[in-house]
């Protein structure tokens, strides 16, 4: 009953760091995505994926990359940390992808990693 | 581009009922998604509605659709403490979520 695991929980580095956050689910979903949260602002999303070897970005992807070589895992690397990336992110999977590459299914998130950037 | 907006706080008496409104903007979104968070956690699915229907009943859980709208509600009936929370409306656009800034549901004796 992992469902969707990060790791790890809280993390803090100095600008100019890299580092790489953790994804893996165990329900041989589809779809995965990343998304960061900040006050007032909702979820926005990262990058996803629809399926092993398949990445695209979402609406805010500079600054961060990732890859997807396996169905479970879909880390997320921060290139070069910078203050601004300071946030909670959270990694969700789906089922599956319906026609037309839609994730017409119900995310299942991840417990979040919380990110600090000095 | 596509948005979702909902109101950032809501204060009810324990016992009411809480209504939880959200208005989007993709027309061509195939399910709506209610999410809760509670503080230091991640979203839990609360419920979702498929764009063809007009109201989903799921126990305490009540969603109303508008779609020619684009409005989107939760009602709570009998709310409780342990409905204290952040309550996140999303559309299911192409790809992807696209999410509220969240309202703060706060429950108060």
């Amino acid at each position: 009953n992992a469902g969707v695991t990060q790791t790890p929980k809280f993390q803090v580095l100095k600008t100019g760091q890299s580092m790489t956050l953790q994804c893996a689910q165990d329900m041989n979903h589809e779809y995965m995505s990343w998304y960061r949260q900040d006050p007032g602002m909702g979820l926005r999303l990262i990058h996803y994926s629809v399926g092993a070897g398949i990445t695209d970005q979402g609406e805010v992807p500079n600054g961060y990359n990732v890859s997807r070589s396996t169905t479970e895992d879909f880390p997320l690397r921060l290139l070069s940390a910078a203050p601004s990336q300071t946030s909670v992110y959270f990694c969700a999977s789906s089922p599956n992808v319906g026609d037309r590459g839609l994730s017409n299914q119900p995310q299942h998130f991840g417990d979040g990693t919380r990110l600090s950037i000095l | 581009g596509e948005d979702v907006e909902q109101s950032l706080f809501l204060s009810v008496r324990e016992g009411d009922s809480s209504v939880i409104n959200c208005t989007y903007t993709d027309s061509s979104s195939t399910y709506l998604y209610w999410y809760k968070q509670e503080p230091g956690a991640g979203l839990q699915l609360l419920t979702y509605i498929f764009s063809n229907m007009d109201m989903k009943q799921d126990q305490r859980l009540t969603v109303l659709l508008n779609k020619k709208d684009k409005h989107l509600s939760l009602r709570i009936a009998d709310t409780q403490t342990g409905d204290s929370a952040i309550y996140f409306c999303a559309s299911g656009g192409y790809n992807k979520l696209i999410f509220g800034a969240g309202t703060r549901l706060a429950v108060h004796p």
